[in-house]
Formats: C-alpha cells, structure tokens, sequence
C-alpha cells in the first residue's frame, strides 16, 4: 500500500540551527503533502499544506519565514525549521494525499527537540 | 468554531469488553469524510476506519465499527473486545468536500486497557 516516509524519525539540535524534515511518498504521488504540529498531549495543528510545483498555504499564526515548505516533485515534500527556538520543539507530522476521499498516508513522524 | 469534538476523559477498559469513544463534528458541507486514528506511544499515526457521509451503512473494519448518526452528527467509534494493545490516544478527523483537502482533527481520547 501508499506509504511515506519521513526522516529523521527524532532529531536534537542547539537553538540557532535549522533542521531540515523529509516526507517521501512510496508507491503514490502525492499531489498534495499536509504538514502538522503536535504539541505533547495535544491534538494535530495544520500547519501548511503544499501542492507540487506550488508555493506553500500556511495556516494563520505558522511564519512562512521560519518552516520553509518545499514541493518540488510529486514524491519529496521537505519541512526545513530555521534558526529552531526550544518552543519549536514538538512533534511534526506529513501526510500526503493524492486526492481521493479516503487517502491520507501519514509519515511516521518527526520528534523535534532544540535545546 | 471546533470541527471535531472529543470530550471524553481518559478511560480505563477491562480487557475483552467493549469500549465507544465519542465524535461529533460540524459542518455545513454536503460532502465530508470521517477518519479515527489510534496512536499508541510511539506516536506513529495508525488509521482505523473511514465513514463517508454518503456511505448508506456504518463502516466496519474487523475489531472496529463506526456508529455514524448523520442527523445529530456524530461518528462514534466502537472497539468490541479489547485488548491490552489498543491502549493508545484515538483521534476522530474530518475532511471537509472532495479530496485533497485537510484533515482537522479532535482533541483525542485516552484508552488504557487493564487487563
């Protein structure tokens, strides 16, 4: 079946640095690739959804200059946290559709922590 | 306005009975779908069982049964005979239209099954 797959499943990094997160989309195409944020015992935030070959939609509140979205191809969609803050630690979370009503394939998710 | 609604506390079930988890969403929209995701520890994001709102009966994935009860907009989730496995967060989501558009996801339910 459609699977994603998302790396780096956990990553530590010193506040300042930019952390770059990848979702891949195995035997599909993603047309589109959802990117969320789970705080600890919170539920999934959208933060962006990005179309192939098209700039990013962010949601209000998510700055466009701080999580850089990329899309270049229907099977990459990367998450790139600049100059990462401690408060940006979460969990971060992709899921690609390729447009049809039931077909949301989930990354395995990013486990964030800047320190 | 909140999508999904999950307002249950975190439950605690004897193993091998029954448990229903309760959703209920809002929309104006026709057309909509209706997920619930059970995520254990890890935090990997495993899907359970879809409900479209056209669907004339109420969907059934093994162990997993949607009650969806259009009129007062609810899609609760059953788990017939429980098993120490299925202690995890349930999340109940909901796209809105056709494909390709967000998940917006409830606030969560916390099982522990006890055994």
């Amino acid at each position: 079946g459609a699977v994603v797959s998302q790396h780096p499943s956990w990553v530590i990094c010193k506040s300042g640095t930019s952390v770059k997160i990848e979702c891949r989309s195995l035997d599909f195409q993603a047309t589109t690739m959802f990117w969320y944020r789970q705080f600890p015992k919170q539920s999934l935030m959208l933060m962006a959804t990005s179309n192939e070959g098209s700039k990013a939609t962010y949601e209000q509140g998510v700055e466009k200059d701080k999580f850089l979205i990329n899309h270049a191809s229907l099977t990459l969609s990367t998450l790139t946290v600049t100059s990462a803050h401690p408060e940006d630690s979460s969990f971060y979370i992709c899921i690609g559709s390729a447009g049809t009503a039931s077909g949301y394939t989930f990354g395995s998710g990013t486990r964030l922590t800047v320190v | 306005a909140q999508k999904i609604t999950q307002t249950q506390p975190g439950m605690f079930v004897q193993e091998k009975e029954a448990v229903t988890l309760d959703c209920t969403y809002d929309t104006s929209d026709p057309s909509y779908g209706l997920f619930w995701y059970k995520q254990p520890s890890s935090g990997e994001m495993i899907f359970l069982i879809y409900q479209g709102s056209y669907d004339q009966q109420n969907a059934t994935e093994g162990r997993y049964s949607l009650n969806f009860q259009k009129a007062r907009k609810s899609a609760n989730l059953v788990i017939s005979a429980s098993q120490l496995g299925d202690s995890a967060m349930y999340f109940c989501a909901m796209r809105e239209g056709y494909g390709n558009n967000r998940l917006a996801f409830g606030k969560g339910n916390q099982v522990v099954v006890i055994p």
